[in-house]
């Protein structure tokens, strides 16, 4: 199985100030059949579903503000949420489709300061 | 707009049965590869399995934990995803999300989720 490691756990970061969330896969998740990654990012609010943000590691799904990027390669990804905004309070899921199983990071929970 | 509503949930003992299904609309839900994603109160995210689109051979996936348990089937003239769920542990409690795959990635359109709890 494609072990997801998410860094930090929890992340603390003041309105309007960068937040940045690491993402490594245990294996490559570069596919073979059309040279993308296969690695998305969700972000779930309380009560709420995950909802995608990023595919294909750095693909903004439509409708989701710039000021969500997604980067990286191979086996090491970041989610980065340039300029923090209240609404932006919120668990973060990275996600491998490459191989199955499927597999998340354990989630990074990102609070206001 | 994409809608995905699961029912058949709720509260079953031990070794115990539920099927899960899940109604979809605003897309063509025969084009879908669709899959099950559940979540422990409290915890992550956890793949529980995946049905391909007919076309694709309508083969199904699963996780560890619950590969001869759980079964995922569709009904494509329905618009909804089934997922039988037998011999039920504790830990299979969770919140269980229907998703859909409508082609950025295979978990693009999420279910507000349905709650399964298994206690005795």
């Amino acid at each position: 199985d494609i072990v997801m490691t998410q860094s930090p756990d929890s992340l603390a970061v003041s309105l309007g100030e960068r937040a940045t969330i690491s993402c490594k896969s245990s294996q490559s998740v570069l596919s073979s059949s059309n040279n993308k990654n296969c690695l998305a990012w969700y972000q779930q609010k309380p009560g709420q579903p995950p909802k995608l943000l990023i595919y294909w590691a750095s693909a903004r799904e439509s409708g989701v503000p710039d000021r969500f990027s997604g980067s990286g390669s191979g086996t090491d990804f970041t989610l980065t949420i340039s300029s923090l905004q209240a609404e932006d309070v919120a668990a973060y899921y990275c996600h491998q489709h490459c191989s199955i199983p499927w597999t998340f990071g354990r989630g990074t929970k990102v609070e206001t300061k | 707009e994409v809608q995905l509503v699961e029912s058949g949930g709720g509260l079953v003992k031990p070794g115990g049965s539920l099927r899960l299904s899940c109604a979809t609309s605003g897309f063509t839900f025969s084009n879908a590869w669709m899959s099950w994603v559940r979540q422990a109160p409290g915890k992550g995210l956890e793949w529980v399995g995946r049905i391909k689109r007919i076309i694709d051979g309508g083969a199904t996936d699963y996780a560890a934990p619950v590969k001869g348990r759980f079964t995922i089937s569709r009904d494509d003239s329905e618009n909804t995803l089934y997922m039988q769920m037998n011999s039920l542990k504790t830990e299979d409690t969770a919140l269980y999300y229907c998703v859909a795959g409508l082609g950025a990635t295979p978990l693009d359109a999420w279910g507000q989720g349905i709650l399964v709890t298994v206690s005795s």
